[in-house]
C-alpha cells in the first residue's frame, strides 16, 4: 500500500526567506506525486505534480519540487516566501491506473513578519 | 467554468441525528469522490465513483454512511445517526477519467464541516 510522511508538523519561515517542505512517500512503482495547498475554509488547490520525465516540476504561485527517487522524497520548495503563502500544505501520491491519492498528514507554515 | 460546488459549508448537528451532504462535481467528470478530513490530518477516501457505479467504497464505515450518485452527477453522502467522532471536513473531488494508465487530475470542492455535539 502506498503511504506519505511529512515530518514537519509547522514550520515558521520569515517573509522573504526560503521554504522547503519535505515529503516522503512509499509505493512499489513509479509513483504520480503531487503537492496541494489548503487555506483556512478553503478546499484544496493543486499546486504542482510530477508524473514522469523531469524530476524538478515548476508549479503555480513560484513553487517547485524536487523528486529524488533515490531517496524516495519530493520535497516543495519556494525561494522566497510571502505572508499570504500561510496555509497548510499537504504532499498526496497517487497509482497509475486509478485516480485514487493517499495524503500525508500537512505541514502547517506560518510566515513571520 | 464552475468548480466543484458542495453544500452545505457547515453544519452543527447533536448526536444520534442524521445528516446529508451534497456535492455537484465539474460538468463532463466521470468520476466523483468523497474524502473525510479530520483535524490535523490529510484527506481520506472514502469513496469513489465512476459515473453511477460505486467502485471503491472499501474506507466507508457502511453501517452508518450512505452515499449515491443518481444519473452520475450530482452526489450526496449521509450519515445516520451521526456520532462524536464523525466532526471533520468532508471533501468532494471529481476528475475526467478516460481510461488507461494515465492519471486525472482531481479537483476539490470547499468541503463541508461538520461538528457533532
Amino acid at each position: 500500500a502506498q503511504s506519505v510522511t511529512q515530518p514537519d508538523i509547522h514550520i515558521t519561515v520569515s517573509e522573504g526567506a526560503s521554504l522547503e517542505l519535505r515529503c516522503n512517500y512509499s509505493y512499489g512503482a513509479t509513483p504520480y506525486l503531487f503537492w496541494y495547498v489548503q487555506s483556512p475554509g478553503q478546499g484544496l488547490q493543486l499546486l504542482l505534480k510530477y508524473f514522469s520525465g523531469d524530476t524538478l516540476v515548476q508549479g503555480i504561485k513560484g513553487f517547485e519540487a524536487e523528486f529524488k527517487r533515490s531517496q524516495s522524497s519530493f520535497n516543495l520548495r519556494k525561494p522566497s516566501v510571502h505572508w499570504s503563502d500561510a496555509a497548510e500544505y499537504f504532499c498526496a501520491v497517487g497509482a497509475a491506473g486509478y485516480s485514487t491519492l493517499t495524503f500525508g498528514k500537512g505541514t502547517m507554515l506560518l510566515v513571520s513578519p | 467554468e464552475a468548480g466543484v460546488v458542495q453544500s452545505p459549508r457547515y453544519k452543527i448537528i447533536e448526536k444520534k441525528q442524521p445528516v446529508a451532504f451534497w456535492c455537484n462535481p465539474i460538468s463532463g467528470h466521470n468520476t466523483l469522490y468523497w474524502y473525510r478530513q479530520n483535524l490535523g490530518q490529510g484527506p481520506e477516501l472514502l469513496i469513489r465513483y465512476e459515473n453511477e457505479e460505486a467502485v471503491d467504497d472499501s474506507q466507508l464505515p457502511k453501517d452508518r454512511f450512505s452515499a449515491e450518485r443518481l444519473k452520475g452527477v450530482d452526489s450526496t453522502l449521509k450519515i445516520q445517526p451521526a456520532e462524536l467522532g464523525d466532526s471533520a471536513v468532508y471533501l468532494c473531488a471529481s476528475s475526467l477519467d478516460l481510461g488507461g494508465s494515465s492519471y486525472n487530475e482531481q479537483f476539490f470542492g470547499p468541503g463541508t464541516r461538520l461538528t457533532v455535539l
